[in-house]
């Protein structure tokens, strides 16, 4: 299995919002709601935000949200803050975790 | 509070072999599936191994079956990942991660080094 496809970098100033996409294929992605996103800081462990597509574990803030459409999924942060600055990473559970390639968010 | 703490990296020569160990604590380990989990430096992530709360099912990336092996002792409430064989692309950050469907707590990762 190839890993999902995130666009390599994106970038916002603070307040405005900004979007991640995820594609995948109708064997990850397509077929189950198992879809989670995880934010990284340089040096740091992987932290859940978005788990089965759309639900935010406690504490997470909710400018943080998560969609799919088809075999796309997507994490939008609704106002950038300067600590959302990360490497972010989406994953589908399909047998096994597929991840995505990295998106890192730059606060402009 | 949740707690995965890993040990066992370090440098060694292709071919060689080295054990990690994640040390849980927090919450009932015997409850939970594990995961292994490597980042290479400058890479994203890779998933590497699964092994079920009963330790009945596991399941391994093809880039390390057979000469990977993950294990978890329960009376310890420790999980381990024995390489073997390692090769120069096994460099990496490696994670233990619990599974409660996704992958919700990860530990601080060690790095191993696979160089001559």
């Amino acid at each position: 299995q190839s890993a999902l496809t995130q666009r390599r970098s994106v970038s916002g100033s603070p307040g405005q919002p900004v979007t991640i996409s995820c594609t995948g294929t109708s064997s990850d992605i397509g077929a189950y709601n198992y879809v989670s996103w995880y934010q990284q800081h340089p040096n740091k462990a992987p932290k859940l935000m978005i788990y089965d597509v759309s639900k935010r574990p406690s504490g997470v803030p909710d400018r943080f949200s998560g969609s799919k459409s088809g075999n796309t999924a997507s994490l939008t942060i609704s106002g950038l803050q300067a600590e959302d600055e990360a490497d972010y990473y989406c994953c589908s559970y399909a047998g096994s975790y597929l991840f995505g390639t990295g998106t890192k968010v730059t606060v402009l | 509070e949740v707690q995965l703490v890993e040990s066992g990296g370090g440098l060694v020569q292709p071919g060689g072999s080295l054990r990690l160990s994640c040390a849980a604590s927090g919450f009932t380990f015997s409850s939970y599936d594990m995961n292994w989990v490597r980042q290479a430096p400058g890479k994203g992530l890779e998933w590497v191994s699964y092994i079920s709360s009963s330790s009945s099912t596991i399941y391994y990336a093809d880039s390390v079956k057979g000469r990977f092996t993950i294990s978890r002792d329960i009376a310890r409430n420790s999980l381990s990942l024995q390489m073997n064989s390692l090769r120069v692309e096994d460099t990496a950050v490696y994670y233990c991660a619990r599974r409660a469907g996704f992958l919700d707590y990860w530990g601080q990762g060690t790095l191993v080094t696979v160089s001559s």
